[in-house]
């Protein structure tokens, strides 16, 4: 059965560096998302992503962060200068043009 | 921002009975519902959905009701299994993203 996977499953970064959070969606998949969840806290979207362009963000989604999908299969979030408050799991998701999303098993986020 | 509430953090059930989620949500615009499970070091996995336009969606053991006037939905599973001790997260469907609930965690008791 095909899955969203995601690399590395855990990323330990010092504060202020740039991070990249990679994911490879369902093939056949048209919208890519990313989420959050923080500690304790619930699953949060960042952004969602169709067609080569941002289709809608959260407020959480800044200037640090972008995505970039830079070829036919991969799908990149990018915190440019992390903060303590960026550690979270972070979430990819893909779906077709049915509304249920299906989720990576995460990356874990520590910025020390 | 408490647009979809799971007021429960945690349910206990004994193996073999029915295991009861609920979800409340605030904007009657919302029209389509989803149920999520969830597994530590795990993403989320979807487990059911229902649209505004029914008020009852059946998959196996798994059943979703939804009361629009109410604006609550709820997921039963029947009978329960130890296998479904996990966080189970409502989510409603916006424009383009899912905006989940807190979770709530189900375990299972022998």
């Amino acid at each position: 059965e095909p899955e969203v996977t995601q690399t590395p499953s855990h990323q330990v970064t010092q504060m202020g560096q740039e991070v990249i959070l990679r994911c490879v969606p369902i093939s056949n998949h048209l919208y890519f998302y990313w989420y959050r969840q923080i500690l304790g806290q619930k699953v949060e979207f960042l952004v969602s992503f169709y067609n080569n362009e941002i289709s809608e963000k959260s407020e959480i989604f800044d200037d640090q962060f972008s995505v970039e999908r830079p070829d036919g299969s991969n799908f990149t979030l990018k915190i440019r200068s992390t903060k303590l408050e960026d550690s979270a799991m972070y979430f990819c998701a893909s779906r077709t043009i049915a509304a249920q999303q299906f989720f990576g098993p995460g990356t874990r986020l520590t910025v020390l | 921002d408490q647009q979809v509430k799971q007021n429960s953090p945690s349910l206990s059930v004994q193996e073999g009975r029915i295991s009861i989620l609920n979800c409340d949500y605030t904007n009657s615009m919302f029209d389509y519902f989803l149920w999520y499970k969830k597994y530590p070091a795990e993403g989320p996995t979807f487990l059911i959905s229902i649209s505004s336009i029914k008020d009852k969606n059946e998959d196996g053991r798994f059943t979703v009701f939804l009361n629009k006037s109410a604006k609550h939905l709820s997921l039963h599973i029947v009978p329960s299994q130890p296998g479904d001790s996990a966080v189970y997260f409502c989510a409603v469907q916006g424009a383009q993203k899912l905006v989940f609930g807190q979770g709530t965690r189900l375990t299972i008791n022998p």
